[in-house]
Formats: structure tokens, sequence, C-alpha cells
């Protein structure tokens, strides 16, 4: 299977802060890559797929960026609902896999 | 909106089979897939296995022996059996839909708000 790793784990942050979590593919994806959102006791939220293509209705502070095995979902100016923990997916290798997630939590 | 709703039961046997339906709204279930995915306490996310309309299924080769998938479009529903369920098992369970990208590869959409089920005896 392809180990999906997310760093870092946790992170604390102000309203206004740019954000970036990685997601690193423990080998080659090609741009197969999801990202979600998740906040307690919701549904995960779809954010981003093939890397770097918004969801419809996914707010532009979001974007996504990179190839291969490395990758960033940047929150360019963080908002109060954006605290939440954050999860990538690669969906080319067999099964699909998930990193473990990052965690954003208010300074 | 496409939204998606976990039903079954909480609470299983080990050894007994897990049993879950996933009923969707919003959406025809037509042209795209339809999964189940995990996340056991202080454990990553597991996708289980999938399913279309005609019946195809894809699942994970961890657990492909135990899993059972089935379809319902006019419920517009789809379902889990996991078999010989055993405390590994326990897990909150999403339902999910899978979509094409560009190149064909399956990416999730949509996901239920999840559903915990405890193997206990």
């Amino acid at each position: 299977d392809i180990q999906m790793t997310q760093s870092p784990s946790s992170l604390s942050a102000s309203v206004g802060d740019r954000v970036t979590i990685t997601c690193r593919a423990s080998q080659g994806i090609n741009n197969h890559l999801a990202w979600f959102q998740q906040k307690p006791g919701k549904a995960p939220k779809s954010l981003i797929y093939a890397a770097s293509t918004l969801q419809t209705g996914v707010p532009s502070n979001f974007s996504g960026s990179g190839s291969g095995t490395e990758f960033t979902l940047t929150i360019s100016s963080l908002q109060p609902e954006d605290f939440a923990t954050y999860y990538c997916q690669q969906y080319i290798g067999y099964p699909v896999t998930f990193g473990g997630g990052t965690k954003i939590e208010i300074k | 909106q496409v939204q998606l709703q976990e039903s079954g039961r909480g609470l299983v046997k080990p050894s007994e089979t897990l049993s879950l339906t996933c009923s969707v709204s919003g959406a025809s279930m037509n042209n795209y897939y339809w999964s189940w995915i995990r996340r056991p306490a202080g454990k990553e996310l597991e996708w289980i296995a999938r399913i279309n309309v005609n019946g195809n299924t894809n699942s994970n080769p961890s657990l492909r022996s135990r899993v059972t998938m089935s379809v319902d479009t006019s419920n517009n529903q789809f379902s889990l059996k996991l078999g010989s369920v055993t405390a590994a098992d326990t897990a909150v369970y999403y339902c999910a839909r899978e979509f094409h990208d560009s190149d064909g590869y399956l990416y999730v959409d949509y996901w239920g708000q999840g559903t915990l089920v405890i193997v206990s005896s």
C-alpha cells in the first residue's frame, strides 16, 4: 500500500495566518491526491482533488499544489471556520490510502 | 445537495456480521461509485470497498474475504456487510461517494457523517 505522511500532525495558528500542510507519498502518485476537512461530529468535506482543483463552493483562500510524492495544502488567510482537522488521500494506488491528519487549533 | 446517511446496529458481538446501510439523497446513484471507509480509534482512515449501480465492486485486499457490498437503486441505498468481526473492527464507519477525475481515477467527493460500531460481547 502507498503510505501517506502528513506534517505537522497539529499546529496552532491565529485568524488571518497563512497555514501550509504537507503530505508526502511513499511512491509517486502523479497528481491523484485529494484533501478533506473534518470538524468534530460532522461529515468530512471534500476541498480539493487532482492535487489543485477546488471542489465547487470551496473558498478561494484554500489552494493545493504538488505532484509526484510531495503535496501541500495552503490556507492563505485562516478564518474562524477553518479550525478543523485536514486529511490527504491518494487515489491512484489500490487500495486508496489516507494521511494521518493535521489538526489546526486556535492559538 | 448530496447527503449520505449511515444506519445500522452500533453494537455487534465478536464473530458476528456487521451490517450497515447508507441512504443517498440529493443525487442519482448512476455514474458514481459508492464506498465505505472506516477509522478505528486512534488509527488512520481505511478504505473498505466500493460498488456502482451495476454491482461492480472493489474491496481492500486486507478485508476482501469478509466484505460484501450491495446496492438498491430503487431506494437510493447501498450496504456493507463485514463478517467474522473482532474488536479490531471497532471503528467509525463512513459511507461516501466516489467520482472520476479527468484521468479516470476515483476520488471521494461526498461523505456521510459516520456511525460508530463497537464490537464487543
